[in-house]
């Protein structure tokens, strides 16, 4: 069965650069979420889309913002990175519909600030 | 706000040995409750969920029975296997409140469990 996939599932930056996550959900899923897990950490929630509108918003620090696009992948886009933003970033998405509604999560991106 | 309190790891047990992982919640409302396992290097993955009070999830073995009087969600096995070793996350969601599903999750923080031969 096809599961949520992300890209890409490692990447380096530098203090101050920019970084783009992205997160393809499962087909006729209409709702996505990102979270935040530091090292060692619980996974934090950071934003929420369904159909392409922001739904929700958690811990997402202002130099970040999310989008998601007609064909329902969503994009995570950090900038000035800091050392701190290294984390695992998870996407996970769902659907309303159906009697089934709780969230599948991806493997992950792997964000490491240098 | 909700929060989600698991007993601190880690755990470690032999092989064939009962396992319990103690959760609590708080939360305002009626959440429904989760317990997520990563295995190293993977994502989170749903074990097993129970939406409303003595509901019991189970899966793979795991068992674990909504308990509202005690704002519980103990996680528990008869019989772990090696490949039980990961790290277990006991989640609440408020769920389908106002037209959400249940993916806005408040996570505890997370037990490893080893398991040896």
């Amino acid at each position: 069965a096809a599961g949520v996939i992300q890209s890409p599932r490692h990447l380096i930056k530098e203090k101050r650069e920019t970084a783009t996550l992205k997160c393809y959900p499962i087909p006729r899923h209409d709702t996505v979420y990102w979270y935040q897990q530091g090292p060692g950490q619980d996974p934090q929630f950071l934003i929420s889309f369904y159909e392409k509108m922001q739904s929700d918003k958690g811990s997402i620090p202002d130099r970040f913002s999310a989008q998601q696009f007609s064909d329902y992948h969503s994009e995570l886009n950090m900038s000035s990175l800091e050392l701190g933003d290294s984390a695992l970033y998870f996407c996970a998405s769902s659907s309303l519909r159906g009697p089934n509604t709780e969230a599948f999560f991806g493997q992950g991106t792997r964000l490491t600030v240098v | 706000g909700n929060s989600v309190t698991q007993m601190e790891g880690p755990v470690t047990l032999s092989e064939e040995a009962f396992l319990t992982i103690n959760c609590t919640y708080t939360a305002t409302g009626y959440p429904s409750l989760f317990w997520y396992v990563q295995y190293p290097g993977e994502g989170l993955q749903l074990l097993l969920k129970a939406t409303k009070a003595d509901d019991k999830g189970s899966n793979k073995g795991f068992e674990a029975t909504y308990r509202k009087e005690t704002t519980s969600f103990h996680l528990e096995k008869g019989s772990v296997q090696v490949s039980d070793s990961a790290v277990y996350f006991c989640a609440l969601s408020e769920g389908n409140a106002g037209g959400t599903s249940y993916g806005k999750l408040t996570f505890g923080q997370g037990t490893i469990l080893t398991v040896h031969p």
